[in-house]
C-alpha cells in the first residue's frame, strides 16, 4: 500500500497570509490527524477527522481549521499566519479501532 | 507542560555502545507507543506496549513498560549509525479530545 502523502513538502508564506495543506491517507484508513512539530514544543496534536467529521481537537486557536472529504483526503488551513506558525505539519492516518499513527513526511511551513 | 517527560533530551554515543531512553509520566496510560523519526520524514511506529511490566524486543531494541504503566524505557544494544534519529514516546491524550500525546523526544546520534 502507498503511504501517507502530503503536499506541498515545503512552503514559504508571509505574515497575514493563509495557507492550505493537503494530506492523502493510506487506502482504507478513515481517520486522519494533524500535528504541528516545532523544536520548542515538540509534536502537538491539532485535530482528527473521521468520516468527514472532526472527532477530536487539540488546544490551538481558531485560525487552524481542517476538513475531510468523502474519499478520506484531508486539508488543513491556517489563516492570518504568524511567525510562530513556522513548523513541520504532519498528517497521520489510522485504521479503524487503532491508536497507531502512520505519518506522512510532513509539510515544512516557513512564515516570514 | 508535557504529559510525557522524556530524558535525556540529547544523546551522542559511539557505535557499539549501549543507550537507554526514558519516558515518564505522573499519569497511568492504557498503552504507550515508541516512534523513531529521521530527518525529513515523519515518525515511524517501533512498538506498542500495553501490559504493565511488559518487555518487547525488536532486534537490538528492548522496550519496557513500567509495572504501574506510568513509565517506559527504550534500550538499544550495540548501537549503530542507522539508529540515529529522534525517539518519541506517545500515549493516549489527557482526555477523549486528544488522539495521542507525545513526549518532547530524545535525539540520538550514533557516531561511526
Amino acid at each position: 500500500k502507498a503511504g501517507v502523502t502530503q503536499t506541498p513538502r515545503y512552503l514559504i508564506k508571509t505574515r497575514g497570509q493563509q495557507v492550505t495543506l493537503s494530506c492523502s491517507p493510506i487506502s482504507g484508513h478513515r481517520s486522519v490527524s494533524w500535528y504541528q512539530q516545532t523544536p520548542g514544543q515538540g509534536l502537538q496534536f491539532l485535530f482528527e477527522y473521521f468520516s468527514e467529521t472532526q472527532r477530536n481537537k487539540g488546544n490551538f486557536p481558531g485560525r487552524f481549521s481542517g476538513r475531510q472529504f468523502s474519499n478520506s483526503r484531508s486539508e488543513m488551513n491556517v489563516s492570518t499566519l504568524e511567525l510562530g506558525d513556522s513548523a513541520l505539519y504532519l498528517c497521520a492516518s489510522s485504521p479503524a479501532g487503532s491508536d497507531t499513527q502512520y505519518f506522512g513526511p510532513g509539510t515544512r511551513l516557513t512564515v516570514l | 507542560t508535557q504529559l510525557l517527560e522524556q530524558s535525556p533530551q540529547f544523546l551522542s554515543i559511539q557505535e557499539g555502545e549501549n543507550l537507554t531512553v526514558y519516558c515518564n509520566s505522573s499519569s497511568v496510560f492504557s498503552s504507550l507507543q515508541w516512534y523513531r523519526q529521521e530527518p525529513g520524514e515523519g515518525p515511524v511506529l517501533l512498538v506498542t506496549v500495553v501490559t504493565g511490566g511488559e518487555v518487547k524486543k525488536l532486534k537490538r531494541l528492548t522496550f519496557q513498560f513500567g509495572d504501574a504503566r506510568k513509565d517506559s524505557s527504550l534500550h538499544i544494544t550495540a548501537a549503530q549509525p542507522g539508529d540515529t534519529g529522534l525517539y518519541l514516546c506517545a500515549g493516549p491524550g489527557p482526555s477523549n479530545d486528544y488522539k495521542l500525546s507525545f513526549g518532547a523526544g530524545t535525539t540520538v546520534t550514533v557516531r561511526a
